[in-house]
């Protein structure tokens, strides 16, 4: 079957760095996505990796390893607006989106 | 360009009546899809369209559902005969199939969902 796992939730505090990871099985894979969903509202995308290796856009990054079937996104200098859930997905051998259950960061001042 | 719109943002009906939902995607996109999401979870895949033509479908989703996208651009999902658990938020995302790939896809802001 396909799975994608990533935390629940995680803590963080306002200013610091906080990593999330992202473990998947799919059958196939064509790329991996980072989205970020505040509470009741729609996810906004983040992140793109379809090669081994480290994204960086801003105060975001997305790492990527396929040989291990793991990905993290890594926020830096962490605002009160980042508190949202962040959700994982990989596209599969169909181009389809397999979406992880997100995690949900909540930053403290 | 404003995004993907989606009408009503919010539905409440009662068990056994049909509702449908309409959305609009980004003016140059041709993929759409539709998503249910309940509280805590990811996404989950109910269709897609490429243009007019609806390419897949989820084995989760019963006959009571079913979508359209008559001139390859806005879609209707219709639900008919509400069940409780049909409560959920219904996301529409568009995106634009190049020649090297698909990338990412836009969501609009949702309908919600409830039937009591």
């Amino acid at each position: 079957g396909q799975n994608i796992d990533q935390p629940t939730e995680m803590t963080a505090t306002e200013g610091a760095i906080v990593q999330i990871n992202c473990t998947y099985q799919t059958s196939g894979f064509n790329g991996l996505f980072w989205y970020q969903q505040h509470a009741g509202e729609a996810p906004t995308f983040l992140s793109y990796n379809v090669l081994d290796g480290l994204e960086e856009k801003g105060r975001f990054s997305s790492f990527l390893s396929r040989s291990k079937g793991y990905s993290y996104l890594l926020l830096k200098e962490l605002q009160m607006k980042d508190s949202a859930s962040y959700l994982c997905a990989v596209r599969d051998s169909n181009y389809q989106l397999i979406w992880g259950a997100g995690t949900k960061l909540i930053i403290k001042p | 360009d404003t995004g993907v719109s989606q009408n009503p943002r919010h539905k409440i009906t009662k068990r056994g009546q049909n509702v449908t939902f309409r959305c609009d995607p980004i003016s140059e996109h041709n993929r759409l899809y539709w998503y249910r999401q309940t509280l805590g979870q990811g996404p989950e895949f109910l269709t897609y369209f490429q243009n007019e033509a609806q390419l897949e479908k989820s084995r989760l989703l019963s006959d009571r559902f079913s979508a359209e996208r008559p001139k390859g651009s806005f879609s209707t999902l219709e639900i008919q005969r509400t069940e409780q658990g049909d409560s959920a938020m219904y996301l529409c995302a568009s995106s634009l199939l190049r020649t090297e790939g698909d990338y990412e896809q836009y969501f609009g802001p949702g309908t919600r969902l409830t039937v009591t």
